[in-house]
């Protein structure tokens, strides 16, 4: 059975960067890794995602291990908002798209 | 622009009723998708839209759980004879492309109690 796993949390200083581990050692070579994250009383939001480069956008950054078992989130500095449960979310939902949730990695940023 | 919104924002329902939850995605989005969410779990799939047509139900938990979204826009997910186990945050999620829905827009979610 596909398998993803993230530390259940991971505390960091303001300004610091972040490197949130994710293994996912059943991908399959087509399946995208993507990225969310979800503050407090909020809906899940888009990260990032990718295949098999490593990925940049304004959020964040994202590398993938060259044998895909594994990805790191990257947040350069961390901030305050950035406090949140992260989700590492392999493309396993099939032909719909639709995401398939763990329970995530718990970022705690101190000031 | 609008993001997608939900209503009611919270809702308590005594054990046995009806709900109904809405769900207004982002204009023009053909896919859209429910979430289920338990305390402290991440969100978990209930069912599928593209437009009008409902592609994947598989997440529904029982025969009281129904979706629909008749004109392709707004959706409502209903709760029949509520039961203790639906109390959740209920997410409700639109995408533009089916072809690349790798973005999901979520909404704020409406939290279920049922006493």
């Amino acid at each position: 059975d596909a398998k993803t796993t993230q530390p259940n949390s991971m505390e960091s200083n303001e300004e610091e960067p972040v490197h949130l581990p994710c293994n996912h050692s059943t991908i399959s070579g087509t399946d995208y890794i993507h990225w969310y994250r979800q503050l407090p009383s909020q809906g899940p939001e888009y990260v990032i995602h990718g295949l098999t480069s490593n990925v940049n956008n304004r959020m964040a950054s994202l590398a993938i291990a060259e044998d895909r078992k594994s990805s790191t989130l990257i947040l350069h500095r961390a901030t305050l908002r950035d406090a949140a449960v992260y989700y590492c979310i392999p493309d396993y939902g099939g032909a719909t798209n639709k995401l398939i949730f763990g329970t995530g990695t718990l970022l705690a940023v101190q000031p | 622009g609008a993001g997608v919104s939900q209503s009611p924002r919270y809702k308590v329902a005594k054990r046995g009723q009806d709900v109904a939850l809405r769900c207004d995605p982002i204009s023009g989005h053909v896919s859209l998708f429910w979430y289920q969410q338990a305390l402290g779990q991440g969100p978990e799939f209930l069912t599928y839209f593209q437009n009008e047509a409902q592609l994947d139900k598989s997440g529904l938990p029982s025969d009281r759980f129904f979706a629909e979204r008749p004109e392709g826009s707004v959706s409502t997910l209903k709760i029949q004879r509520t039961q203790q186990e639906d109390s959740a945050v209920y997410l409700c999620a639109s995408s533009p492309d089916p072809l690349l829905s790798y973005e999901q827009y979520f909404g704020p979610g409406t939290r279920l109690t049922v006493t």
